[in-house]
C-alpha cells in the first residue's frame, strides 16, 4: 500500500513568492494533519481535518498560511507571501480510528517537504 | 494544559549499550501514550504505544511502560545498534474520545557509534 505522499520533496523559493505544498493521504483515512518541524520550535501541528473539514487550525501561524482539503484524497498548504522564517520541513500525516480498530490514533507521516525561503 | 517533557539530547552511545530516554507527561484523565521515531531524512513513524496504565508497549527491541503513578513512559532498549540512530519523540493523546490531536515532546536525538 502506498503511504502518505507529499510533493514536492524540496522547494526553494524567494521571499514574497507563493508556495503550495501538496499531500495525498492514505486511502480510507479520514483525518489529515499538517505539521511544521524546525530546530528551534520542534514539531508543531498547524491544522487538522476530519472528513475534509478543518477541525483545529489554532496552530496556523498567521493569515499568510492557508490549508484546504477539497476531497478525501488531496490537501494543500499554501503560504502567500512566503518569508525566510517559514523555512522548515512540512509534514503531512493521516489517520483513521476506524481502521485502527481502537481508541488510540496512530498517525502515518509522509516524507516531508523541505522548504527554503531565500 | 497537557504537555510532554523529554530528556534533552543528544544522546551518544556505543553499540550494544543500554538505552533509556525519559519521558514524563501532564494530562488530565487517562491519556494514550506513544513513542515515534524519525530516521534521518524521513517522516515520523510509530514505534510503540500504550493505552492504559501498566500497559507495556514494545517493538524492535524497544519497550516502554505506562506508569500512572509517576506519569512517565520511559523508552528503553537493552542493546542499541547503529541503525537505531534517529530522533525519538514521546507523545500523548489527552483522551481516547474524539480528540485526535497529539501532544508532542521536543524529541531526543540518539547517535549510536560502532
Amino acid at each position: 500500500d502506498a503511504g502518505v505522499i507529499q510533493s514536492p520533496r524540496h522547494e526553494v523559493t524567494e521571499m514574497g513568492q507563493e508556495v503550495t505544498l501538496r499531500c495525498k493521504p492514505i486511502s480510507g483515512h479520514d483525518y489529515l494533519f499538517w505539521y511544521r518541524q524546525t530546530m528551534m520550535r520542534g514539531l508543531e501541528l498547524l491544522i487538522y481535518f476530519n472528513n475534509n473539514v478543518p477541525i483545529d487550525d489554532s496552530g496556523m501561524p498567521e493569515d499568510r498560511f492557508s490549508a484546504k482539503m477539497p476531497n478525501a484524497s488531496f490537501s494543500t498548504l499554501k503560504i502567500q507571501p512566503s518569508e525566510p522564517r517559514d523555512s522548515a520541513v512540512y509534514f503531512c500525516a493521516s489517520s483513521s480510528a476506524i481502521l485502527a480498530g481502537g481508541p488510540y490514533n496512530e498517525q502515518f507521516f509522509g516524507p516531508g517537504t523541505r522548504l527554503t525561503v531565500l | 494544559g497537557d504537555s510532554v517533557t523529554q530528556m534533552e539530547g543528544p544522546v551518544t552511545l556505543s553499540e550494544e549499550a543500554f538505552l533509556t530516554i525519559n519521558c514524563t507527561y501532564t494530562a488530565t484523565g487517562y491519556p494514550s501514550l506513544f513513542w515515534y521515531v524519525q530516521y534521518p531524512g524521513e517522516g515520523l513513524q510509530l514505534l510503540l504505544k500504550a493505552t492504559k496504565a501498566d500497559d507495556k508497549g514494545s517493538n524492535k527491541g524497544f519497550e516502554a511502560t505506562y506508569r500512572k503513578e509517576t506519569t512517565s513512559f520511559h523508552l528503553e532498549k537493552g542493546s542499541v545498534q547503529v541503525s537505531d540512530s534517529a530522533v525519538y519523540f514521546c507523545a500523548l493523546i489527552p483522551n481516547a474520545g474524539n480528540n485526535r490531536k497529539l501532544i508532542w515532546g521536543l524529541g531526543t536525538s540518539l547517535a549510536v557509534n560502532p
